[in-house]
Order: structure tokens, then sequence, then C-alpha cells
């Protein structure tokens, strides 16, 4: 009965350096989604899963950003060479499915500073 | 291209006092409109959707599609009402992707 679950809870890195951020949805969830949460930007939609389909990566900012989910369950989010500006807390949600009454439930996030 | 748009990045209200959070949104279609909220050190959660027509913690949203907005209103608001609101915009139908506003931060003061 637990909820979107992600790890690490908090991550500092050197720039440059590569990171990994998971999250376990809601089992039984066929939505996953990763957002991220800036200071003064608000939620900033990165990459959408749904199924067996084609992820939705129009949100990704740049070519160091992917994601992938195995199994229709876990999701890792991975940013290479990091940079400054990918400081922020990125947060998972999953939901039941897509439209009307899948509300999107959210992981407490990650706080990923880069130095 | 939808848009959400929360004006005020700060509101600040005395207890018991009426409290209104602003949202306006841009898109053409029928969307579905959703208020999320983030209390301190917890998770950001699902306040209300206008589709429910629901009153949660004393707080109500009426879309009005004549002036495109989504405004959050509670009569008499409550030192534990403080907390990071956002107002999101999906564009209906069997569209997924929730657009946010960069949400308010209310603080209540006693």
């Amino acid at each position: 009965g637990a909820g979107v679950s992600q790890s690490p809870s908090n991550k500092v890195t050197e720039k440059g350096k590569d990171v990994e951020l998971r999250c376990d949805p809601i089992s039984g969830h066929t939505a996953l989604y990763w957002y991220r949460q800036s200071l003064g930007q608000g939620l900033e939609f990165l990459i959408y899963f749904q199924g067996n389909s084609a992820p939705d990566k129009s949100g990704l900012p740049s070519d160091r950003f992917s994601a992938e989910r195995t199994g229709g369950s876990v999701s890792t989010l991975t940013i290479q060479r990091t940079q400054q500006e990918d400081s922020a807390v990125y947060l998972c949600a999953s939901s039941l499915g897509q439209g009307v009454g899948s509300p999107l439930h959210f992981g407490n996030g990650t706080r990923l500073t880069v130095t | 291209a939808q848009r959400v748009t929360q004006p005020e990045k700060l509101l600040s209200v005395f207890k018991g006092a009426p409290v209104e959070l602003k949202c306006n949104y841009s898109y053409s279609g029928s969307p579905e409109l959703f208020w999320y909220v983030q209390y301190s050190r917890q998770r950001l959660q699902l306040l209300l959707r206008h589709i429910s027509r629901e009153s949660i913690k004393g707080f109500t949203a009426d879309l009005n599609k004549g002036e495109t907005s989504f405004h959050l209103k509670k009569p008499f608001a409550q030192e534990e009402d403080s907390a990071m609101y956002y107002c999101a915009l999906r564009s209906g139908g069997s569209n997924y992707k929730l657009t946010f506003g960069k949400g308010t931060l209310l603080t209540v003061n006693p």
C-alpha cells in the first residue's frame, strides 16, 4: 500500500558526473511521469511512460537526459555530465491510467545538487 | 499550446480571512483543471479537480470558461492551509500530460 517511492532522497554530485535517479510507482499504475521542480519555475514536465507505448520524451531539456522504465514498473532517470543548472528536485508520479479520473500520485522527490 | 498562469508567487493572509489563489489558463478546447498542494516537508498531492465539483478542506474552485480561470477560494483561512499551491491543466480526453503553473506560496498568519 506504499505510495510512489523515489531514491535517493538527496544527491550531491560534482559537475560532469553522471547520476541515476530511481522511481518505484504505485503497484498497478500503468502511467509514470517525471517532472523537475525548480525554485521559481514550478513543475516542468520531462517524460511520460504509459504501458508498452513509446514514451513521450518531449520535455527532456537536452540529450544528457534519458529515462527508461523496466518491466512496466521501476523507472530510472539518468543525467549525464551534470551541470549546475541541473540542480533541482526531480519528482516522479504515477497514475492508474490517463485521462479523466486518473490523478497523479507524487513521490517525495530527489533533491539533486550539482557542485 | 496550453499554459497555466498563477500571477501571485506569494500570498499572505491572516487566520480567518478569505483567501483566493488565482489561476488563469490558455487552451482552446475543453480542459481539465486541478489544484495540487504541497505542505512543508510533504509530497505534492491532489487537492481538488473541477470535474468533481467538490469542496476539500473548505476550498472550492469553479471553472470559468469565459474568463479562462480556475481560482481557488476559501472563506476562512486556517494556519494549516499554509503551503505551496499549484494549478494544473490537462487538455482532456485521453491526453495525459499535466501542465503546471509556477505555484503560489500561501502563508496564513496567526
